[in-house]
């Protein structure tokens, strides 16, 4: 079984500074994929980055980078440069493959509100 | 490029009644995803299909089935209603396979309430 824990449940930033999302995951498979949604009040889930299991690199997409570190079994989400569009709540997730996330393990998320 | 589109958006049911979701993927998108997502929770993974066959299934009962049609497009039923089935659904689609990564795409969800 996997599991993953999100323990901020709300996080507070001022617009233009940066935001740490944490998130760490428990799971058995030796190959897996973690990967970030942004849920706005709209209640569509968009994808904002993905990080395979044995990829060696942190991934980054535009103002996203996922700080993974695997020893500690932990994938936090950084966000630079905040903007008010950024708040929303914030889903981490497991899924036991990298090329089928259909069956993807979510955290109860963390809900960013950024300041202006 | 049409995304994913799920209807009906919201709607209103009482215990031990039948509701059917509706849900079309992205297009070029081959397989969906169900989720039922309860308030203040993140989603849970209900079930899976991928040419018009039950691939994985999480942790719900028999009361929650789906199916998928040749075009894609998929339906999620629920019989006997209770209350604890209030939440958010929400349809994935994603491209299995095909993708570095696999993603997942999803609609913005059917809100079903159970009185």
């Amino acid at each position: 079984a996997q599991k993953i824990t999100q323990t901020q449940p709300g996080m507070f930033v001022q617009e233009k500074e940066a935001v740490t999302l944490d998130c760490t995951y428990d799971t058995s498979d030796p190959s897996y994929g973690l990967f970030w949604y942004k849920q706005p009040s709209s209640g569509e889930m968009i994808f904002l980055i993905y990080q395979g299991s044995y990829d060696q690199q942190n991934a980054t997409e535009g103002r996203y980078s996922l700080n993974f570190q695997k020893a500690r079994k932990s994938a936090n989400l950084v966000i630079s440069a905040s903007q008010l569009g950024d708040s929303a709540m914030y889903f981490c997730a497991i899924s036991p493959t990298n090329t089928n996330a259909g069956k993807s393990t979510f955290g109860d998320g963390t809900t960013l509100t950024v300041k202006p | 490029d049409a995304g994913v589109t799920q209807s009906p958006t919201h709607l209103i049911k009482t215990r031990g009644q039948q509701v059917t979701l509706r849900c079309s993927p992205k297009s070029g998108h081959d397989t969906v995803s169900w989720y039922q997502q309860a308030l203040g929770q993140g989603p849970q993974f209900i079930f899976q299909y991928y040419e018009e066959e039950e691939r994985q299934r999480g942790n719900f009962p028999d009361r929650f089935s789906g199916h998928q049609f040749p075009n894609y497009s998929s339906e999620l039923n629920v019989n006997a209603l209770l209350l604890g089935d209030s939440a958010l659904y929400l349809c994935a689609s994603s491209l299995v396979g095909h993708s570095d990564t696999g993603e997942l795409f999803f609609g913005e969800g059917s809100r079903l309430t159970v009185l």
